[in-house]
């Protein structure tokens, strides 16, 4: 019953360092997609993916980049980290049907000094 | 100054009271509306949908209308509890075979129930 699981749940880097979020869902879910929160601002879309093997930029790509080698999998990684991406990440899932629900994690608490 | 954004819309209710939060969206060609609620420190839960062709739609103690003439979205909670506390977001999905099901989401609203 884990649904979409995001590790780690918060991290502290400095500036110029790099890392990896995971997002992992046990759904059998096609697509899948990485978001931003920042305070008082809606979900913004970073990357997403329709499948196995692709990916595709969303609004706000610029920084990071994503890789989907397994279809349950979904990476999403920053080569420099800088102040800017200092957010709260949320990887979401869905079925490729037309209209259905995203599905969340809890997220990935992120700061950059 | 203040930059946009940053002051979500509030509601205030009693416990018991029913409430009303409200959306307004932007693409008229949107097809798809989902509602989601988002307790402290925790990711999105989906609550309910509602598609293009419905104005109206009822889960457990939550009903979703649709305006499409003014491009309107309301979420109805009734009995509202102390647990309904949250920020609550709209979410819609543009028509079309390359939407790949991405959302455009609102700000939100944060919804405080008093007992």
């Amino acid at each position: 019953n884990a649904g979409v699981t995001q590790t780690p749940k918060f991290r502290v880097l400095k500036t110029g360092q790099s890392m990896t979020l995971l997002c992992a869902q046990d759904m059998n879910h096609e697509y899948m997609y990485w978001y931003r929160q920042d305070p008082g601002m809606g979900l913004r879309l970073i990357h997403y993916s329709v499948g196995e093997g692709t990916t595709a930029k969303g609004e706000v790509p610029d920084g990071y980049n994503v890789s989907r080698l397994k279809k349950q999998n979904f990476l999403l990684g920053l080569e420099s980290a800088a102040p800017s991406q200092t957010s709260v990440y949320f990887c979401a899932s869905s079925y490729r049907a037309d209209n259905q629900p995203q599905h969340f994690g809890d997220g990935t608490r992120l700061s950059i000094l | 100054g203040e930059s946009v954004g940053l002051h979500l819309p509030t509601l205030s209710v009693q416990e018991g009271d029913n409430s009303i939060i409200n959306c307004a969206y932007s693409n008229s060609a949107s097809d798809y509306f989902i509602w989601y609620k988002q307790e402290s420190g925790k990711g999105p839960q989906f609550i309910i949908d509602i598609r293009s062709n419905m104005d109206k739609r009822q889960g457990q103690r939550v009903t979703v209308l649709l305006n499409k003439t003014v491009k309107h979205l309301s979420l109805q909670i009734a009995a509202t509890q102390p647990g309904d506390s949250a920020v609550y977001f709209c979410a819609e999905k543009g028509a079309g075979g390359t939407s790949y099901g991405k959302l455009t989401f609102g700000q939100g609203t944060i919804l405080t129930v008093h007992p």
